[in-house]
């Protein structure tokens, strides 16, 4: 089975400094892996996904991913947060049979002015 | 037009009322998919309908009953619920359900409340 962990359940930046919120996952074949945000009370918002090919993805709002085939990480990076920055993040990883996607637990990120 | 809508916006009903939830985009997409999601959790998947055929069914309770009525169409109609069963409902989508190069789009939810 195909899976995602977020080790880290928030995380707390201060604005103008760097974010990173980490991802590690566990397939077997290619992975196909994504980061949505969710901003409260809203549905999930795509940011950014990694098919194949480079392995700094950029995405949405400035945010960026680096896929890390040996260390199985998938980490979304941002080079310095903005206080809107603040929310839920999810990373997935999509399974190729009936198009089911697996969330990782969450992150909550807190950018402080 | 990129957005999946969904409504109603918040839903309030008791253990014995029948109630439907609404999903519609127009993106041309032929996978629609139900998710259910408690606070601060990730989403959980219910249903995934391909080309409007009921592709994935996540052992859910039969007092959820979702309808593919078209292609851009999504319900999901709902009977004797349990208060457990509050939470915010999604509905997404994507091109297709076996393409894993495609994001899912999400809609903004409704927000259920069974008393």
């Amino acid at each position: 089975a195909q899976s995602v962990a977020q080790p880290e359940d928030q995380v707390n930046v201060a604005e103008g400094n760097p974010l990173t919120v980490k991802c590690t996952y566990s397939v077997s074949g290619n992975p196909y892996l994504f980061w949505y945000v969710q901003y409260p009370n809203r549905g999930l918002q795509f940011l950014l996904k990694y098919i194949t090919g480079d392995n700094l993805v950029k995405g949405s709002y400035g945010f960026e991913a680096e896929f890390n085939k040996s260390q199985t990480s998938f980490h979304l990076k941002k080079p310095s947060a903005l206080v809107s920055d603040s929310a839920l993040y999810f990373c997935a990883v999509r399974e190729g049979y009936a198009g089911k996607s697996t969330f990782g637990d969450g992150t909550t990120l807190t950018v402080k002015p | 037009d990129t957005e999946v809508t969904q409504t109603p916006k918040h839903l309030v009903m008791g253990m014995t009322n029948k109630k439907s939830l609404k999903c519609e985009q127009h993106m041309g997409h032929r996978a629609m998919y139900w998710y259910k999601q408690k606070a601060k959790k990730p989403p959980e998947l219910m249903f995934v309908y391909s080309y409007e055929k009921l592709s994935i069914n996540e052992s859910v309770p039969s007092r959820f009953s979702p309808e593919c009525p078209n292609s851009s169409l999504l319900n999901l109609h709902l009977h004797a619920l349990q208060p457990e069963d509050s939470a915010l409902y999604l509905c997404a989508s994507s091109p297709s359900s076996w393409d894993r190069n495609n994001e899912q789009f999400f809609g903004p939810g409704t927000r259920l409340t069974v008393l």
